[in-house]
C-alpha cells in the first residue's frame, strides 16, 4: 500500500529555534493535514491544505505556524520560534477525495523543544 | 463545535470480544471512522460508516446510528496483538479541508 512518509522521526530543538517538518503525501491525493498529538492526549487537527491553500485551521495553528508544498512532492510545517508547549508528535496526512476518503497517516516526527 | 466522547480503557481477554462505544456531537456530520494506535505509531484506519447500520470487515465491525448521534466498534476474536488505542473521529461537513475531529480514544487491554 501507498505510504505517507516524513522526515525526520525524531527533532530536538531549543526554545525560540525554528524548525521544519517534511512530509511527502501519496503522490495522486489532493488533501493534506497537519495533525499532532502531545504525550497521552488526543489527536489534534492543526490544517488543511487544498488546491496550494490552506482550507481551514484550527485555533492551535497560530501566526507561529505555517505549511508550504514548495513542490510536487513535499508538503512541510513550518514552526517559527518554538515554545516549550509545541513538543508533540506531529502527523502529516492526506486523502484523494474520492471514494472513503480515509486519511492515510505518516509515522509522525516527535518533536522535543528544550 | 464537535464533541466526541468514548471511554478511557478496556480490558478484555484473549478470545472474547469487546465493544467500544463513541458518541459525538456535531454541527454538519459527514461520516464517522475508526483508526486503530499503537503507542508511539501513527492511527492506521480501520472502518468508515456515514449511513446507518453495521459494517463488517473480519473481525472488526462498526456501527452508526445517526439519530442517536451513537457509534460502536466490535472487536472479535480479540488477540494480543489488539491491545493498543481506538480512535473515534467524526468528519465535518464545513470546509473544503473535510477535517476528521478525533475524540480521546480508547486504550484496549487484551489479557492472555
Amino acid at each position: 500500500e501507498p505510504e505517507v512518509t516524513q522526515t525526520p522521526s525524531h527533532q530536538v530543538t531549543q526554545m525560540g529555534q525554528e524548525v521544519i517538518l517534511r512530509c511527502v503525501p501519496i503522490s495522486n491525493h489532493l488533501y493534506f493535514y497537519w495533525y499532532r498529538q502531545i504525550l497521552g492526549q488526543k489527536v489534534e487537527f492543526l490544517v488543511s491544505f487544498y488546491n496550494n491553500e490552506i482550507s481551514e485551521k484550527s485555533e492551535i495553528f497560530d501566526d507561529q505556524f505555517s505549511v508550504e508544498r514548495p513542490d510536487g512532492s513535499n508538503f512541510t510545517l513550518k514552526i517559527r520560534s518554538t515554545k516549550l508547549e509545541d513538543s508533540a508528535m506531529y502527523f502529516c496526512a492526506s486523502r484523494d477525495g474520492t471514494g472513503k476518503e480515509k486519511l492515510f497517516f505518516g509515522s509522525g516526527t516527535q518533536l522535543s523543544v528544550l | 463545535g464537535q464533541n466526541i466522547d468514548q471511554p478511557t480503557e478496556m480490558t478484555a481477554t484473549e478470545g472474547a470480544i469487546v465493544q467500544i462505544n463513541c458518541t459525538y456531537q456535531t454541527s454538519g456530520f459527514n461520516g464517522l471512522f475508526w483508526y486503530q494506535q499503537h503507542a508511539g505509531e501513527a492511527p492506521t484506519f480501520l472502518s468508515y460508516n456515514v449511513l446507518d447500520g453495521l459494517e463488517e470487515k473480519g473481525r472488526f465491525s462498526s456501527f452508526l446510528s445517526r439519530s442517536k448521534g451513537y457509534s460502536y466498534l466490535l472487536l472479535k476474536e480479540l488477540q494480543m496483538k489488539d491491545s493498543a488505542s481506538y480512535l473515534c473521529a467524526v468528519r465535518d461537513m464545513g470546509a473544503a479541508g473535510n477535517k476528521l475531529t478525533f475524540g480521546g480514544g480508547t486504550r484496549v487491554l487484551v489479557k492472555p
